[in-house]
């Protein structure tokens, strides 16, 4: 069955620096979402993004917070100036269709890790 | 924006018996509504959804019912069984797209 890929695993980074997280969605899918997780809490949505552009973003995603789609296979997310609470698991998700709500494939994350 | 409530936080059941887990949502606009079972460091892993246009959909031991009066849905595993055990995430969501998670159910099946 095919699965949405994350790398790295884990990244641990000192406060104030860049980090870039990458997904590979599902290859037939058109949506794809950040969400993060808290230790301890529930998911988060983060952005979803269709088209080669934001769809939608939560109030978490600030101008910190950037996304792109380098080429036809990765997504990744960018935090440019990383804080203490950037400390979090980072799911990449990804769903098939446009014009209906279709289930949401989530990556096995990466655990990010604030020093 | 939408906001989804889950209770118990925590539900330890008996090998056999069964379990229920409730969420309410808030936007009447939501119109899917999937279920996640979360292990320990893994990821969220969808186990059933269903669509604002049923009321109830089965796989197995596992149902989902939904009561969009009510603004309410809930999952049933019957026969639970000792890898039941995990954090349940109930969620929901409509034109937006987004899931909106509730805050998750540690479900705990003792043999």
């Amino acid at each position: 069955e095919p699965e949405v890929t994350q790398t790295p695993s884990h990244q641990v980074t000192q406060m104030g620096q860049e980090v870039i997280l990458r997904c590979v969605p599902i290859s037939n899918h058109l949506y794809f979402y950040w969400y993060r997780q808290i230790l301890g809490q529930k998911v988060e949505f983060l952005v979803s993004f269709y088209n080669n552009e934001i769809s939608e973003k939560s109030e978490i995603f600030d101008d910190q917070f950037s996304v792109e789609r380098p080429d036809g296979s990765n997504f990744t997310l960018k935090i440019r100036s990383t804080k203490l609470e950037d400390s979090a698991m980072y799911f990449c998700a990804s769903s098939e269709w446009l014009y209906s709500n279709q289930p949401q494939h989530f990556g096995d994350g990466t655990r990010l890790s604030i020093l | 924006g939408e906001n989804v409530e889950q209770h118990p936080s925590t539900l330890s059941v008996q090998e056999g018996d069964s379990a229920v887990i409730k969420c309410t949502y808030s936007d009447s606009a939501s119109n899917y509504f999937p279920w996640y079972k979360q292990e320990l460091g893994k990821r969220p892993q969808l186990i059933i959804d269903i669509r604002s246009n049923v009321g109830e959909k089965k796989d197995q031991r596992i149902a989902v019912t939904l009561n969009k009066t009510a603004k309410h849905f809930s999952l049933h595993i019957t026969e639970t069984q000792p890898e039941d055990s995990a954090v349940y995430f109930c969620a929901a969501t409509g034109s937006a797209r987004q899931l909106t998670f509730g805050s998750g159910t540690q479900l705990t099946v003792l043999p």
